[in-house]
């Protein structure tokens, strides 16, 4: 069966430093993988999706960066941390057609200082 | 952009009554999804309705889409305590290529014992 790992589940960032959190799938090859960002109370912001290694399509201008170096590896990074960075931030992926559900992770809750 | 809108934004009810929430979207979509995520954790997949769909089951899940009024309905039957979560609808628009979940903020469902 497929899964999904995201690490780390909390962290907690001084303004200006680095970023990378990490998302991995087991189970199945080629997924669609996915980073979306959550404000409180709110729904899902989906800020990088990848259809293949190497792949990343950004749907909002922002302080992150995505890569997808390996085929089941998605990397979220940023060079330096906003306070408007904080939030909850989801990866997920799916199969590659289009009408197929979404498969999340657990999330980081990233808190900038 | 955020498409679907639920409605209620809360909504509290006994243990045993039925839970209705509303989802309503903007543009023509390929399908309607509907998620569960519960406090501080990933979105679970719950059912997916295509557009040519007008119900679906699953368990105490049943699922309506009226493509003519763009809006959609989850119903929980017999809700439990751990039915307690928050509820979103997401949209794949049906322009081509589209990889995109589309999702409204949700609806939070207290089940009370």
């Amino acid at each position: 069966s497929q899964t999904i790992h995201q690490w780390p589940a909390t962290l907690v960032q001084p303004v200006g430093s680095p970023l990378s959190l990490e998302c991995t799938v087991e189970g199945t090859s080629n997924p669609n993988l996915y980073w979306y960002r959550q404000a409180a109370g709110r729904g899902l912001q989906l800020l990088f999706y990848s259809v293949g290694i190497g792949q990343i399509s950004s749907e909002v201008p922002q302080n992150l960066s995505a890569s997808r170096p390996q085929d089941r590896q998605f990397i979220l990074s940023s060079k330096k941390l906003l306070l408007s960075d904080s939030g909850f931030y989801l990866c997920a992926w799916s199969v590659a057609i289009l009408v197929q559900p979404q498969h999340f992770g657990d999330g980081t809750r990233l808190s900038i200082l | 952009s955020q498409q679907g809108e639920e409605d209620p934004q809360a909504l509290s009810i006994q243990e045993g009554e039925n839970a209705t929430m509303n989802c309503s979207y903007k543009t023509s979509i390929n399908n309607l999804q509907w998620y569960r995520q519960n406090s501080g954790r990933g979105l679970v997949h719950l059912i997916l309705i295509r557009s040519n769909e007008r119900e679906k089951h699953s368990g105490r899940l049943r699922v309506t889409l009226d493509t003519s009024k763009k809006s959609s309905s989850l119903l929980i039957t017999a809700s439990r305590a751990a039915d307690t979560a928050s509820y979103f609808c997401a949209t794949v628009d049906s322009g081509a290529g589209s990889y995109q979940l589309t999702f409204g903020k949700g609806t939070k469902l207290s089940v009370i014992p």
